[in-house]
């Protein structure tokens, strides 16, 4: 079946510092690929998404590329600030089709800490 | 505002107890799930639904129940049967169509605890 594999965390970083999350999946088809963000306590929302290879998405300074070639959508940011600090997860949905039990397919998490 | 409505936020249950989850969404979404949330696991899909009176099994449905009777509400019921019930819960829905660009939108969660 389909899966998503994302890097190991926790990851810790100094404010301002260079972000890069990794994130490999296994599909049979074309799937779309999501990164959601949850903060402390809270649920999941979606952060970005892209939905055909070579699709970039991108959102408050987040960014990651649909790589086909690779099987890879790596979050990155240029500069984290604090407010970052939460758990990414890199998804993707499987199935064509309404019938065919849509839904979305979660990697295990990446935490993020962001230190001043 | 629209949105997706857990309840209870934190819930205490002793063993053999059942438990049922509330999940309410104003979104007019059409399918919802339930995931389960535990450290280092990410997110497992319990039971899904894309239609009234319809739902299936996820990845880790035993010892879980649901019904789904009305288009807004998805209650799960956490039986005696599950023997690991501690963890975070989370509801999530989407809109019909909405397959390709996958969005879900989740509630803030309910965590249950085994005492």
């Amino acid at each position: 079946g389909n899966s998503v594999t994302q890097m190991e965390g926790p990851v810790t970083l100094s404010e301002e510092a260079f972000l890069t999350i990794n994130c490999t999946y296994t599909a049979t088809g074309y799937p779309s690929l999501f990164w959601y963000v949850q903060y402390p306590g809270e649920g999941l929302q979606l952060l970005l998404k892209a939905t055909k290879a070579d699709d970039k998405g991108s959102n408050k300074g987040f960014e990651a590329t649909y790589r086909k070639e690779t099987t890879s959508f790596h979050l990155e940011k240029g500069s984290v600030q604090v407010s970052d600090s939460a758990v990414y997860f890199c998804a993707l949905s499987e199935g064509g089709e309404e019938t065919s039990g849509s839904r979305l397919t979660f990697g295990e998490g990446t935490q993020l800490t962001v230190n001043p | 505002d629209g949105g997706i409505t857990q309840s209870p936020k934190y819930l205490f249950r002793k063993e053999g107890q059942n438990v049922t989850l509330s999940c309410e969404q104003n979104l007019n979404h059409d399918a919802m799930y339930w995931y389960r949330q535990d450290p280092g696991q990410g997110l497992r899909l319990i039971y899904y639904s894309q239609i009234v009176n319809d739902f299936q099994k996820g990845d880790i449905a035993e010892g879980y129940s649901v019904s789904r009777e009305k288009k807004e509400s998805f209650p799960l019921t956490v039986t005696s049967a599950q023997k690991n019930p501690t963890a975070f819960y989370l509801c999530a829905s989407r809109r019909r169509g909405a397959l390709n660009t996958g969005e879900l939108f989740f509630g803030e969660g309910s965590r249950l605890t085994v005492l």
